[in-house]
């Protein structure tokens, strides 16, 4: 299944600089998308999403952007932080019935964040 | 801040043995869901459970595997049978359902050996 993709699986970033990570999609019933951080040992941790009626979506240092014609949206850290050094998964969702998502997920991204 | 709880973090077992992963999701919320990741793999839906039944499941989800929300409060996924290639993390997640508010909030997890 690879209907979520994330093709780099590994990001190294200086500290200050902007972090950017990709992912791309092939479902077009997909109509909400969500980035989700991870350190080892826990589990998924929300850090922003967006809705397929938007193109930008902002949150302090977290920016996405979503590409609809290029099924591809991206996310933005900046400035890049050595706290922010985990693994980054893309989500995508559609709508089951009575309201539930299904999350169909990327491979993820290990970011690292040099001092 | 609510969290999502689960327990055990660890559980070790024989093959062919049952097991039984609990969840504790946020109060007020209304959607509930299991994932889980093979290590080195994605993040892969397991089923989704809203007002005390299944929403949907993914064909990992077979006769071995069952939920149950068995109070107010918990909620359970239950694997028959174990066998070796059940060995994952395994995350409960849930969602409020207001439409507003789409992020799925995850648990820690609950890393199953299947031995």
């Amino acid at each position: 299944d690879q209907q979520v993709k994330q093709n780099s699986p590994s990001l190294s970033v200086q500290e200050g600089r902007i972090s950017i990570l990709n992912c791309d999609y092939t479902n077009s019933m997909f109509d909400y998308f969500l980035w989700y951080k991870k350190y080892p040992a826990e589990g998924p941790t929300f850090l922003i999403s967006i809705s397929s009626i938007k193109d930008k979506n902002e949150d302090g240092r977290f920016t996405v952007f979503l590409n609809k014609s290029a099924k591809h949206l991206s996310l933005h850290i900046v400035p890049s932080q050595p706290g922010d050094s985990a693994v980054y998964f893309c989500a995508a969702s559609a709508y089951l019935i009575q309201g539930a998502q299904k999350l169909v997920f990327g491979q993820g991204t290990r970011l690292t964040i040099n001092p | 801040e609510p969290e999502v709880t689960q327990t055990p973090s660890h559980q070790v077992t024989q093959m062919g043995q049952e097991v039984i992963l609990r969840c504790v999701p946020i109060s007020n919320h209304l959607y509930f869901y299991w994932y889980r990741q093979i290590l080195g793999q994605k993040v892969e839906f397991l089923v989704s459970f809203y007002n005390n039944e299944i929403s949907e499941k993914s064909e990992i989800f077979d006769d071995q595997f069952s939920v149950e929300r068995p109070d107010g409060s918990n909620f359970t996924l239950k694997i028959r049978s174990t066998k070796l290639e059940d060995s994952a993390m395994y995350f409960c997640a849930s969602n409020p359902g207001d439409q507003t508010d789409n992020e799925q909030f995850f648990g820690p997890g609950t890393r199953l050996t299947v031995l």
